[in-house]
């Protein structure tokens, strides 16, 4: 079967840096997408994944590993606006995105 | 105005109505979804339609029946539903999914409670 592992939930300080993970599973791969989700709101785009790296985007970044089937999301200079749900999702084969359940950040002053 | 725009934000209904939420996308994207998310739970993909056309059906029970006019608009009727389908509903759009990098834009969904 097709899987997305993410952590449940992470807390953090704010201005320190925090690593979000991501492992998968799918039936052929691509690219992988990275989304923030406030709460009551909609989900909204950060990042997208098909090669190997660091892909760097201001104070966020995505890592990729193909081999490892893992990605990681890495959030510096973290700030209270912050606080959200991060959302994994692969495209497999068919180019249908499978979703992993969510990571809730919580950030502390 | 908004990219992808979802009515209504918030629906109670009871488990013999009928209502429909409506989603219209001004993006001029070919591909729209509806999508449920349940707490704690992944995305779960429930409909997609291409160029207007319906492209996926993940065995979605019969009493969530989607329509897609346009490549504008898409509909979600509902008819007897269960307390379990109590959810959010979130509707997105994209430009043709078969190309991986492009991202799916999201409404800011409907909660539904089912009474």
């Amino acid at each position: 079967g097709q899987n997305i592992d993410q952590p449940t939930e992470m807390t953090a300080t704010e201005g320190a840096i925090v690593q979000i993970n991501c492992t998968y599973q799918t039936s052929g791969f691509n690219g992988l997408f990275w989304y923030q989700q406030h709460a009551g709101e909609a989900p909204t785009f950060l990042s997208y994944n098909v090669l190997d790296g660091l892909e760097e985007k201001g104070r966020f970044s995505s890592f990729l590993s193909r081999s490892k089937g893992y990605s990681y999301l890495l959030l510096k200079e973290l700030q209270m606006k912050d606080s959200a749900s991060y959302l994994c999702a692969v495209k497999d084969s068919n180019y249908q995105l499978i979703w992993g359940a969510g990571t809730k950040l919580i950030i502390k002053p | 105005e908004t990219g992808v725009t979802q009515t209504p934000r918030h629906l109670v209904m009871g488990m013999t109505n009928k209502k429909s939420l409506k989603c219209e996308q001004h993006l001029g994207h070919n591909a729209m979804y509806w999508y449920k998310q349940s707490a704690k739970k992944p995305l779960e993909l429930m409909f997609v339609y291409s160029l207007e056309e319906r492209v996926e059906n993940n065995s979605v029970p019969s009493r969530f029946s989607p329509e897609c006019p346009n490549s504008s608009h898409l509909f979600l009727h509902l008819h007897t539903l269960q307390p379990e389908d109590s959810a959010l509903y979130l509707c997105a759009s994209s430009q043709d999914p078969s190309s991986g990098v492009n991202e799916a834009f999201f409404g800011q969904g409907t909660r539904l409670t089912v009474v």
